[in-house]
Formats: structure tokens, C-alpha cells, sequence
């Protein structure tokens, strides 16, 4: 499968603990971005990556999180301390195309997360 | 407000109906637009894009109109299998990031 990925699928945590989720992209994409979506509700933008730069983040990304790209292929997305209002799917999207230009994004199958 | 806007939903009608759902955009510097469809508990996929000159894929049209800020899809001759959540998108700001509707759901009965 050539999609984009993303581990682990679902994560329960208690409130107050970190945790890290993972995206791997479509592997020439040199864009990721990371959506967190709640239900009911369409997905919400949260940062962007173009190739291992972090060029924008939403006033969503409260300072308890943290995304990184270091090479510029897979992505981290950490939240420190969970609360109970970060339980969502965050999602990761990739695509290929310079700044300032659209190209098609891909989702990956998101990471679900429950903070108890 | 929310930056997209979408009829309330849900939509619930039978096999061969003919659906429209709408939706408005409040950033008159948004650059693309699409519609997106999500099945349940699945990623987004992208359906189609909207032009101003509108566009049709199969029995889904698409229709922007710029100066009213207004989005629509309409879809024919519905199956059951496009039953599914579709949110209207557009694009905004250098990173070209994703701006979402809440989505309306469809449920296409027997």
C-alpha cells in the first residue's frame, strides 16, 4: 500500500499523560499537514509542513503540542498533558507541489484518540 | 461564523432521487474548491472539484458562483452506495490548507 499511513490507529489515554502519533506519507509528497476532526464536525486544520519545515500552524496548536518533521518524510505529532477536549482523529494529509500551489491532498486513516 | 458553511442535513432519500446540497464560504481570498466525501469512521476523500464554470463527473455536478460565495453538488440518479457524509472545502492561505464544512449527511434508502 503506497497511501498515506498512520500508527497507531487508536490510542486511549489517561488525562494528563503525553502522547506521540506518527504519519508517514506518500513517499515523493514534500507537503504534509495535520487535521484533527471531531465528531460532527469536518476536520480542522492544524500545521503544515513543507518538506521537513514547519511553515504554519493554526491557533488550534495550543503550546501542549508539537509536530516535527525531521527529515522531511514521516511526521510526529506529540500533545503533552491530554485533556479530555483532545479526543478527536487527527489526521494526516500529504501531497506534492511547491508554495503557493494546489495539488490534490491524501488522507491518511487518521489516528483516533480518547483521553479518559 | 464559520468560515464554511453547509445545509444542516441529514438527508435522508430514496434509491434514483435527485439531492442538492449547498454551501457557503465567507473568505473572498479562497483560492480552490471542492467537495470531499467521508464514509463512516473513514478518511476524507476528495469527490471532485468545483469551477465557476461548473463541472459534472458521471451523475455528480458541481457549481461555484464567486461573487455570491456559493457552493453547490448535485447529485442524480442516487445509489445506496453513495450514502455518506459530503463536506464542502476550499482552500485558503500560502500553505493552501483545507477549510471544511461540518459536513452533510446522506443516506440513499432502498
Amino acid at each position: 500500500d503506497t497511501g498515506v499511513s498512520q500508527d497507531p490507529r487508536h490510542k486511549i489515554t489517561k488525562r494528563g499523560q503525553n502522547v506521540t502519533f506518527r504519519c508517514d506519507p506518500i513517499s515523493e509528497h514534500n507537503r504534509l499537514y495535520w487535521y484533527r476532526q471531531t465528531l460532527g464536525q469536518g476536520p480542522e486544520f492544524l500545521t503544515y509542513f513543507q518538506n521537513e519545515a514547519q511553515l504554519e500552524k493554526s491557533r488550534l496548536l495550543s503550546d501542549r503540542f508539537s509536530a516535527e518533521r525531521p527529515k522531511g518524510s514521516f511526521s510526529t505529532l506529540e500533545i503533552q498533558r491530554t485533556e479530555q477536549g483532545d479526543s478527536a482523529m487527527y489526521l494526516c494529509a500529504s501531497s506534492l507541489g511547491d508554495r503557493g500551489s494546489y495539488n490534490e491532498q491524501f488522507f491518511g486513516p487518521g489516528t483516533r484518540l480518547t483521553v479518559l | 461564523r464559520k468560515e464554511v458553511e453547509q445545509d444542516p442535513g441529514p438527508f435522508n432519500v430514496p434509491e434514483g432521487a435527485t439531492v442538492a446540497f449547498n454551501c457557503t464560504y465567507s473568505n473572498s481570498a479562497s483560492q480552490s474548491f471542492f467537495w470531499y466525501r467521508q464514509d463512516c469512521r473513514k478518511e476524507p476523500k476528495l469527490l471532485m472539484s468545483v469551477y465557476s464554470s461548473g463541472n459534472e463527473d458521471g451523475r455528480f455536478t458541481a457549481q461555484l458562483n464567486r461573487a455570491s460565495q456559493y457552493i453547490s453538488l448535485l447529485i442524480r440518479d442516487s445509489k445506496l452506495s453513495d450514502s455518506a457524509t459530503y463536506l464542502c472545502v476550499v482552500t485558503t492561505g500560502s500553505a493552501r490548507q483545507l477549510t471544511f464544512g461540518s459536513g452533510t449527511q446522506l443516506t440513499v434508502l432502498p
